[in-house]
């Protein structure tokens, strides 16, 4: 059974930083490109960011790019998101994310196929 | 950047009503839509990808169509546990986006 557990979220000062983490588990983790969505609270989803299988490639959205790294450990399964220079805007629920096998390319390097796990969510809080 | 942008923003529809989604994109996305479903407090799930290809699992009553720019997600026959957001997502590179939502209830 697939299993994506989020860890690290907090109430953290404008201008802080922060280390998110997420745990797998139920697949070959290194297989599979890895990506961070968030949720502001009573807002749509938000892409973050991704990375590929083998971590050597990185992706970002516009609003996190320069604050924000992707990062991941395939020995220990464990996906990563250092953020810093927080911001009021970047109070949400961030959902760690696996890329599915349903796309029309497979590997670790392969995007363009939806997500088919997701975490449970950590909230991280930016207030003073 | 690729938009998405999903229609209507809210609906409220009768049990055993046909409801329609769309969600249009700003370029042309060949089939690289994906429809996500969630519930008041819970995680997104999976519903269509590919446009139009039914999660396992997904009631039949779920469909998804378009190809290019615009992509509908029809419940064919509304029941009370669809009361939920539903989500369009582009997945044609690396850069994804998501439509802003449809909420749907249940009049």
């Amino acid at each position: 059974e697939v299993q994506l557990v989020e860890s690290g979220g907090d109430l953290v000062q404008p201008g802080g930083s922060l280390r998110l983490s997420c745990a797998a588990s139920g697949f070959t983790f290194s297989n599979y490109a890895m990506n961070w969505v968030r949720q502001a609270p009573g807002k749509g989803l938000e892409w973050v960011s991704t990375i590929s299988g083998s971590g050597y490639t990185t992706y970002y959205a516009d609003s996190v790019k320069g604050r924000f790294t992707i990062s991941r450990d395939n020995s220990e399964s464990t996906l990563y998101l250092q953020i810093s220079s927080l911001r009021a805007e970047d109070t949400a629920v961030y959902y760690c994310a696996k890329t599915s096998p349903l796309g029309s390319c497979s590997g670790g390097a392969c995007y363009t196929a939806p997500i088919d796990y997701w975490g449970q969510g950590i909230l991280i809080t930016v207030s003073s | 950047d690729i938009q998405m942008t999903q229609s209507p923003s809210s609906l409220s529809a009768s049990v055993g009503d046909r409801v329609t989604i769309t969600c249009r994109a700003s370029q042309g996305i060949s089939n690289y839509l994906a429809w996500y479903q969630q519930k008041p407090g819970k995680v997104p799930k999976l519903l269509i990808y590919g446009a139009s290809t039914l999660q396992s699992g997904v009631p039949s009553r779920f469909s998804g169509s378009g190809s290019g720019t615009d992509f509908t997600l029809t419940i064919s026959s509304l029941q009370p546990e669809d009361v939920a957001t539903y989500y369009c997502q582009k997945y044609n590179n690396a850069f994804w986006t998501f439509g802003q939502g449809t909420k749907v209830e249940i009049k």
